[in-house]
């Protein structure tokens, strides 16, 4: 089937701490990954993005390499500020025929403490 | 840059009520999608669509009803509010190569 699957949260860190946020998948084929980023009382945005197995996604930091052998795309940042503070969603496209649809994790709320 | 606008950030109705929520994209993309936000449960599809005029159920259609008739615009409807409707509701686009999707800021409904 299509799943995605990350890691509960909440997860609580102290600014400047290193950030991994597991996320695995499941598939046939090689589908884009993404991790969506939602910041308090705002809609869902693109974060970083990776179309192909060995791809990395990069932006503000925050990076996810796309792993076809152990199917995941963890997010990691190397030093965390409280403006990171936000949930992030995990999520894969499913496309049938030509009709596309995106597949998101539950979601991973992250706190950063000053 | 794509833009998806949903008509109110924040509602409150009473039970029993008929509520539509608008969702309007402006670049000429053909999927759309409704889905709510709970905790606990992340995003759950609720209804989307792949050309006016047409719809298909997502996962928890149940109490719910969408219009397409125009392509830029889909429109949610609770047919009779319930207070288990109460949530965020995100409208989504998906387009470009590779696709991706693209959200409204949400509306965040009160059923009272």
């Amino acid at each position: 089937g299509n799943s995605v699957t990350q890691m509960e949260g909440p997860v609580t860190l102290s600014e400047e701490a290193f950030l991994t946020i597991n996320c695995t998948y499941t598939a046939t084929g090689y589908p884009s990954l993404f991790w969506y980023v939602q910041y308090p009382g705002e809609g869902l945005q693109l974060l970083l993005k990776a179309t192909k197995a060995d791809d990395k996604g990069s932006n503000k930091g925050f990076e996810a390499t796309y792993r076809k052998e152990t199917t995941s795309f963890h997010l990691e940042k190397g030093s965390v500020q409280v403006s990171d503070s936000a949930v992030y969603f995990c999520a894969r496209a499913v496309t049938v025929n030509r009709d596309d649809k995106i597949i998101f994790g539950k979601g991973t709320r992250l706190h950063i403490l000053p | 840059d794509v833009k998806v606008t949903q008509s109110s950030r924040y509602l409150v109705k009473r039970t029993g009520e008929k509520v539509f929520l608008e969702c309007v994209q402006d670049m000429d993309h053909e999927n759309m999608f409704w889905y709510r936000q709970d905790p606990g449960l992340g995003l759950r599809l609720i209804y989307f669509s792949y050309d006016v005029k047409m719809k298909e159920k997502g996962d928890i259609p149940e109490g719910y009803s969408v219009s397409r008739e125009k392509k830029e615009r889909f429109s949610l409807i609770l047919e009779s509010a319930s207070t288990n409707q109460t949530s965020m509701y995100l409208c989504a686009t998906t387009g470009g190569n590779p696709s991706e999707a693209f959200f409204g800021q949400g509306t965040r409904l009160t059923v009272v």
